[in-house]
Formats: structure tokens, sequence, C-alpha cells
């Protein structure tokens, strides 16, 4: 199963954009990439999934280059309610003996006034 | 907009006590998880039923934790006894797709072992 690495946190301001890229060199050919926001005492929640090129809806956009060896997820202008841990998990989209869709730890997001 | 519940939302508890954790997944998904999530660290998935089967339960300490969900539709993790280490975020998810779409997770219970 591939395995994702990502930056531990990052900060941001109001109104600024927050991209935030996801490693996952060993993805196989029918992995997807989904990412999910958590936020304290609260389970987490999807915000995105793509294969492939971009994917776009109404809270963020997802960069996937041609390789698929990485991945970025884009936070338009983000606001203090968009601080939270964001997950990147890469797995097929029907599960397989033995595969296992994984959370890493995530990366967390604080956003500053 | 449909929700999966879970129940209790908190649980104190002492060490070697039996506790037990309840989840409603979305009507109509038939894939359901377990997840145990300790403070700071990512979720981890503890056991995966596919209707009322178990599909994984690789990471489910066996000894101690018990999950059923016997018509298909809610399910109970148990942990019988409790041990200081088992303080954490049990989340409960569900989903249409087996194994991968999107998830939808409950709120959690949290279990504090004392």
């Amino acid at each position: 199963l591939a395995k994702t690495t990502q930056p531990i946190s990052m900060d941001s301001y109001e109104g600024q954009e927050v991209n935030i890229t996801c490693s996952h060199n060993n993805i196989a050919t029918n992995d997807y990439i989904t990412w999910y926001q958590q936020f304290p005492s609260q389970g987490p929640r999807f915000i995105i999934q793509g294969y492939k090129t971009k994917v776009t809806n109404e809270v963020a956009s997802l960069f996937i280059p041609a390789d698929r060896k990485s991945s970025t997820l884009s936070l338009p202008r983000v606001s203090l309610s968009d601080t939270a841990v964001y997950y990147c998990l890469v797995g097929p989209m029907i599960k397989a003996a033995g595969n296992k869709l994984t959370f890493g730890g995530g990366t967390r997001v604080l956003v500053k006034p | 907009e449909a929700e999966v519940a879970q129940s209790p939302r908190y649980k104190i508890t002492e060490k070697s006590q039996a506790v037990a954790f309840w989840c409603d997944p979305i009507s109509g998904h038939a894939t359901l998880y377990w997840y145990r999530q300790i403070l700071g660290q990512g979720p981890e998935l503890l056991v995966q039923f596919q209707d009322e089967s178990v599909v994984d339960d690789s990471q489910l300490p066996k000894d101690r934790f018990s999950a059923e969900r016997l018509k298909g539709v809610d399910s109970t993790l148990k942990i019988q006894p409790a041990e200081l280490g088992d303080s954490a975020m049990y989340l409960c998810a569900s989903s249409i797709l087996r194994g991968g779409g999107e998830l939808f997770f409950g709120e959690g219970s949290r279990l504090t072992v004392l």
C-alpha cells in the first residue's frame, strides 16, 4: 500500500492560499488520492478526491502531476475556521484483501489573524 | 444530512473494567469501520466490516477487543479489560464503497482509562 509523506505543520494567515503537498512515490495504478480535514474532538471529514490532473470543488482544489507521485491540496483564501489537521490518503476505491486505507500523521494547519 | 451516530460521546473508566461503544452508520452504507485515534496521531484502523462480515481485523488487539455487526447495520466495539493505553478517541465511519470512496465519520467516543 502506498505510503504518504506530508509536512507536520504549516502556518498561514487569513485570506492567504494554503498549499499542502503529499508525497506518495509508490502509488499504484488503481489508487486514488483523498484528503480529509479534522477539527479537534471531531471525526475526519472528506474534502476532495482525485485520480489525476486537477479536481476542484467548493472548498478546495487538488493538483496531481502526470507521474502521480505527489499531490497538492490547495485551500484558497483560508479563514481562522480552516485551522485543522489535514490528512492525505492513497488507496484503491475498492478494497482488495490486505489493503487498508491508512491515515498518516497529517499536517496541522494553523491560520492566524 | 445523514450522519454516523456514535455513543457514548465520552467514557471514563478504571482499568480492568469493560467498556462498549456503539455505532449506527448512514443508512445504506454496507461498509463500517472502527478506528482508534491516540491524541496527536492519525486514526488507526481497528476493524472493517462489509455487511455483517469482518473483512479486516488485522490491527485489532483480539485478546481484549471485540467487534460485532450482527445484522449488518449498527455495530458494537468492546474492550475488556480496559488498560491505561486504551485511552483514545474511537471513531466509527461508514462508506458506500467497499474499502474506498468517501468515508463518513461519526463524532467519536473519547475513552479515558484511569
